[in-house]
């Protein structure tokens, strides 16, 4: 167990529906990264938010929002799904809001399958 | 800006045999150096990491990693591999400033 969780493990949702991803940080982690693994993509980077605030943004689509609540938790919505939009969805925190000479934590995922 | 090139998108190799997964970099300033592993369906795992120090670096599961400066790379070593280190594995950077890259990764496929 890394210590963040995500939530839910698996999602099988149809095309035109919005699902939202959940991600809990290690205890003591400020920093919350969002991330796309498909197999044609590879990792990509989509957004990160340091202390509720969004820091960095990469390739996340206009259908696609995130956010960081008071308690940390960061939520990752999908909107508009497409087939295309089928992938494992990371969440990774740390405590530096660059990730700094500690790294990331990843969580184990949440696999998305639209159909 | 920073960048990370890992040469190999897959390597095969034999059960026991020797391992290098290439990483070569990019950066004007000063770097922080890592390797994350992904087991299939899992989550990425920091394997190792170079901060600063000795060029030598040993990780999990008896990895190695060598900080070359000079070659601006960062390759990581197995002396023997096993089944169990199937999987795919990522070579990231970091200066400190800026959030983490990380390279497109390389599969490692260890057959008996």
């Amino acid at each position: 167990d890394s210590g963040v969780t995500q939530t839910p493990k698996h999602l099988i949702t149809a095309t035109g529906q919005r699902v939202t991803l959940r991600c809990s940080p290690r205890s003591g982690d400020l920093s919350v990264y969002w991330y796309q693994q498909s197999l044609d993509q590879g990792l990509q980077f989509l957004i990160q938010y340091y202390n509720g605030e969004e820091r960095a943004k990469g390739n996340i689509l206009e259908r696609f929002s995130a956010q960081q609540f008071p308690d940390l938790h960061s939520e990752l919505n999908l909107s508009s799904l497409e087939l295309g939009d089928s992938a494992l969805y990371f969440c990774a925190s740390s405590v530096a809001p660059t990730g700094g000479n500690g790294g990331y934590t990843f969580g184990s995922g949440t696999r998305l399958t639209v159909v | 800006a920073q960048s990370v090139t890992q040469l190999d998108s897959q390597v095969p190799v034999f059960e026991e045999a020797p391992v290098e997964l290439r990483c070569n970099y990019s950066s004007s300033v000063s770097v922080y150096l890592f390797w994350y592993v992904q087991y299939p369906n899992q989550g990425l795992q920091l394997l190792l990491k170079y901060l600063s120090g000795s060029t030598l670096v040993k990780g999990i599961n008896g990895f190695e990693a060598e900080f070359n400066k000079s070659q601006t790379s960062f390759h990581l070593r197995k002396p023997s591999v096993h089944i169990s280190d199937t999987a795919e594995y990522f070579c990231g950077l970091n200066t400190g400033f800026q959030k983490l890259v990380f390279g497109t990764g390389t599969r490692l496929l260890v057959s008996p």
